[in-house]
């Protein structure tokens, strides 16, 4: 039961480069989210999605574009990466009605230098 | 605008301890979604609970309760008996209609548990 799990773990960019995170979930959930969490504060949500094919802004979308093109998946890209985008990463699912239940991934540990 | 405010920065208790971690939320909304987490310092992040804005009765769940007030606009978890792997950073937030409900999370509450 993998649950959800991301990849990769830990990445180090430099100011201008370009990366994708990966998010995959097995439980056939329809919704997906990715947060940045940053010291000291709570989650921010930057953008979700509400099934296969859709995307929406978060809260914090600025600076992210993603893709849902297949269920399981859910990706984040940081086109041109900024030292404000150095976070922890955390992608999420839940399955929206009931009987309700959310799973985060491990987190991805991104630095922008 | 939706606000949630964890008013305890950090918590210390002795194990077998009762506590309580208070949120306090503002919405303008009247349906909404409760929630709290709890991230241990290994960082994961783990779902606890989610209590709809229509349904005020008070949940628990082993040494876990949930007690939310919409005349207060609390929404306020207990632990009882406290142990040391109760030792996390607990985050309460809230959900406001819109797509899969747009959540905003409280700075949350450092709880140590001492043996």
């Amino acid at each position: 039961n993998a649950g959800v799990t991301q990849t990769p773990k830990f990445r180090v960019l430099k100011t201008g480069q370009s990366m994708t995170l990966l998010c995959a979930q097995d439980m056939n959930h329809e919704y997906m989210y990715w947060y940045r969490q940053d010291p000291g504060m709570g989650l921010r949500l930057i953008h979700y999605s509400v099934g296969e094919g859709t995307t929406a802004k978060g809260k914090v979308p600025d600076g992210y574009n993603v893709s849902r093109l297949k269920k399981q998946n859910f990706l984040l890209g940081l086109e041109s990466a900024a030292p404000s985008q150095t976070s922890v990463y955390f992608c999420a699912s839940d399955s929206g009605g009931l009987p309700y239940e959310q799973y985060f991934g491990p987190g991805t540990r991104l630095t922008v230098t | 605008a939706q606000k949630v405010t964890q008013a305890q920065t950090e918590i210390s208790v002795v194990e077998k301890e009762d506590v309580t971690l208070d949120c306090v939320y503002e919405t303008r909304d009247t349906t909404y979604y409760l929630f709290w987490y709890k991230q241990p310092p290994s960082g994961e992040l783990v779902f606890l609970i989610r209590r709809n804005s229509f349904d005020e009765q008070n949940e628990i769940s082993g040494r876990y309760s949930w007690n939310f007030q919409k005349s207060t606009s609390s929404f306020n978890f207990t632990i009882t008996a406290s142990q040391v792997v109760d030792s996390a950073v607990y985050f309460c937030a809230l959900s406001e209609p819109g797509g899969s409900y747009i959540p905003t999370f409280g700075r949350g509450t450092s709880l140590i548990v001492h043996p």
